[in-house]
Formats: structure tokens, C-alpha cells, sequence
């Protein structure tokens, strides 16, 4: 099976731009979490989205924001870039079914965001 | 709300040495418990996981044990390799929060030939 995808792997924006990431999870996991990881946070979380439908969400202001398509793919957008926004962003997915013991999720190589 | 405590980094070791990374939690009810690396320049990896009290986890030579009573999963390795060096991270998750990971800080190991 092929793993969890990310594109683009490395991206450099500008303040104030937005900028849209996708990950496409592995074959028949329906559920997609996104992480923020930086140095002086670590890993974060940031949404999780099953079916299309979110379901759950960490602690990041409204410019952060995701969806889910039919085919599980995710994206998540960035609206007006700031400099703390800099980060690796990793997508994870698992075959998570609400209310079930924890499935393990696995993650994807990340996507590197520069803001400058 | 739920939190991961590791003991503090960097851990500098020679190969063959006994590698002890610490892990202590704090969550409502039963949560699972992960070992996730990271090698640079690349995202997570699932090294090992113990999803009930007392499970064992273990691969590629690292073990930890799901400790209730003391709410530890201490990473262990009898004889670590120079291709160990890397960051490693403790994680945990619970049903309630759905597929939500709570990580610790991560700790980078540097093994010396």
C-alpha cells in the first residue's frame, strides 16, 4: 500500500499571502489529522476530519482551516501568511472510526512552509 | 486535558550503549500510547505502540511498557546503533478525543560510532 502523500514538500510565501496544502491519506483511511510542528511549539494539532466532515479541532486561530473530499483527500489552507506560520505541517491518516479503541495513525513526509 | 512529559534533551550515546528515554502522561480514562521517530528531514514513524495497562510494546530491538500505576511508557534499547540517531517522540491518544495525538516535547538521540 502506498503511504500517506503530501504536496507540495517545501513552499516559500510572503506575509499576508495563503497558501493551500494536500495530503492524500492511504488507501481506505477516512480520517486525516493535520500537525503543525515547530521548534519551539513541537507538534500541534490542528483538525481531524472523517467522511468529509470535521471533527475535531486544536487551538489555532480561524485563518487555519481544512476540508475533506469524497475520496478522503484533505487540504488545509492558510489565510494571510504570518512569520510565526513558518513550520513543517504533517498530515497523518488512520482507519479511526468514531468511539473505536485507537487506531494508529501514519504520517506523511510533510510539507516545509517558509514565510517570509 | 491531556499531556506528555519527556525527560529533557539532547542524549548524546555510543553505539552498544543502553539507551532509557523517559515518558510520563496525563489523561482521563485508558488512553493508547505510541513511540513515534523521526529522522531528519522526513515526518513521523510509528516505532512501537501499547494500547491497555501492562501491553508491551516493541520493534526493530526498542521495548516500552504501558505502566498505569506510574503513568510511564519509558522508551528502552539494549544496544543502540549510530542509524538510531534521531528524535523520538511519546505520544498519546484517547477515544474521547478521536484521533487527536497529544505529543511530548521530542528528545533527539545522537549515537557515536
Amino acid at each position: 500500500k502506498a503511504g500517506v502523500t503530501q504536496t507540495p514538500r517545501y513552499l516559500i510565501k510572503t506575509r499576508g499571502q495563503q497558501v493551500t496544502l494536500s495530503c492524500s491519506p492511504i488507501s481506505g483511511h477516512r480520517s486525516v489529522s493535520w500537525y503543525q510542528q515547530t521548534p519551539g511549539q513541537g507538534l500541534q494539532f490542528l483538525f481531524e476530519y472523517f467522511s468529509e466532515t470535521q471533527r475535531n479541532k486544536g487551538n489555532f486561530p480561524g485563518r487555519f482551516s481544512g476540508r475533506q473530499f469524497s475520496n478522503s483527500r484533505s487540504e488545509m489552507n492558510v489565510s494571510t501568511l504570518e512569520l510565526g506560520d513558518s513550520a513543517l505541517y504533517l498530515c497523518a491518516s488512520s482507519s479511526q472510526a468514531a468511539g473505536i479503541r485507537q487506531e494508529t495513525q501514519y504520517f506523511g513526509p510533510g510539507t516545509r512552509l517558509l514565510v517570509l | 486535558g491531556n499531556s506528555v512529559t519527556q525527560m529533557e534533551g539532547p542524549v548524546t550515546l555510543s553505539e552498544e550503549a543502553f539507551l532509557t528515554i523517559n515518558c510520563t502522561y496525563t489523561a482521563t480514562g485508558y488512553p493508547s500510547l505510541f513511540w513515534y521517530v523521526q529522522y531528519p528531514g522526513e515526518g513521523l514513524q510509528l516505532l512501537l505502540k501499547a494500547t491497555k495497562a501492562d501491553d508491551k510494546g516493541s520493534n526493530k530491538g526498542f521495548e516500552a511498557t504501558y505502566r498505569k500505576e506510574t503513568t510511564s511508557f519509558h522508551l528502552e534499547k539494549g544496544s543502540v546503533q549510530v542509524s538510531d540517531s534521531a528524535v523520538y517522540f511519546c505520544a498519546l491518544s484517547s477515544i474521547g478525543a478521536n484521533s487527536k495525538l497529544t505529543f511530548g516535547k521530542g528528545i533527539t538521540l545522537s549515537v557515536r560510532p
